[in-house]
């Protein structure tokens, strides 16, 4: 069964930053492109980043390029999102997803809050 | 930046048929995703590549494309139905619709 847990999130202040995690278990991590969708409180989803295979092969939302990071350690079978100069508006739950026709997989969910 | 538009809210009546759709600039150029959301979960893929359905999704569930429009359709929808749907394209990054709320009175 797949399965996919992200952790890492929680209350942080505006300007600083936190790390997310997604540990994969049920498949071959290594072969599958990864994604993180973010949703605000009471909103829409919102794609926030792919990863291929390598962490070479990276995508962002303009939203958040220059400010996040994608990464993946095959070893570990753990995905990444590493957050900077974070704002109110990323305040969200934070998804990871397998990537490939659609969005297959996904977790149950992190939840991030900016707030002073 | 590309965009999707969908209804904010469809009301539907047990058995019947409920019709959401998704609209964008040449959508039907495009290969179109569908997500089922209930409240406190997480989101289900239902439909992928317009209208192929991942496996244990059920026949009810279709999807067709074309043009500017595509079309997710829950033919005798049931209460377990309800919820939010979001349609999902490729443009130059994953784009989400802003969701329609699926109300089965």
């Amino acid at each position: 069964e797949v399965q996919l847990l992200e952790s890492g999130g929680g209350l942080v202040q505006p300007g600083g930053s936190l790390r997310l995690s997604c540990a994969a278990s049920g498949f071959t991590f290594s072969t599958y492109a990864m994604t993180w969708v973010r949703q605000a409180p009471g909103k829409g989803l919102e794609w926030v980043s792919n990863l291929i295979i390598s962490s070479n092969n990276t995508d962002y939302a303009d939203s958040v390029k220059g400010r996040f990071t994608i990464s993946r350690d095959n070893s570990k079978n753990t995905l990444y999102l590493q957050m900077n100069s974070l704002r109110a508006e990323d305040t969200a739950v934070y998804y990871c997803a397998t990537s490939g026709d659609g969005l297959k997989n996904w977790g149950k969910g992190t939840l991030v809050t900016v707030s002073s | 930046s590309y965009e999707l538009t969908q209804p904010p809210s469809v009301s539907v009546s047990p058995g019947q048929t409920a019709s959401i759709t998704c609209s964008g600039d040449k959508l039907g150029d495009k290969y179109v995703c569908w997500y089922q959301q209930k409240p406190g979960q997480s989101p289900v893929l239902v439909i992928y590549h317009d209208s192929k359905r991942p496996s244990g999704i059920p026949e009810r569930f279709s999807g067709s494309n074309s043009g500017n429009t595509a079309t997710l359709t829950i033919s005798g929808t049931q209460a377990m139905d309800e919820a939010d749907y979001y349609c999902q394209a490729w443009d130059s990054a994953r784009v989400f619709g802003g969701g329609t709320k699926v109300t089965v009175l």
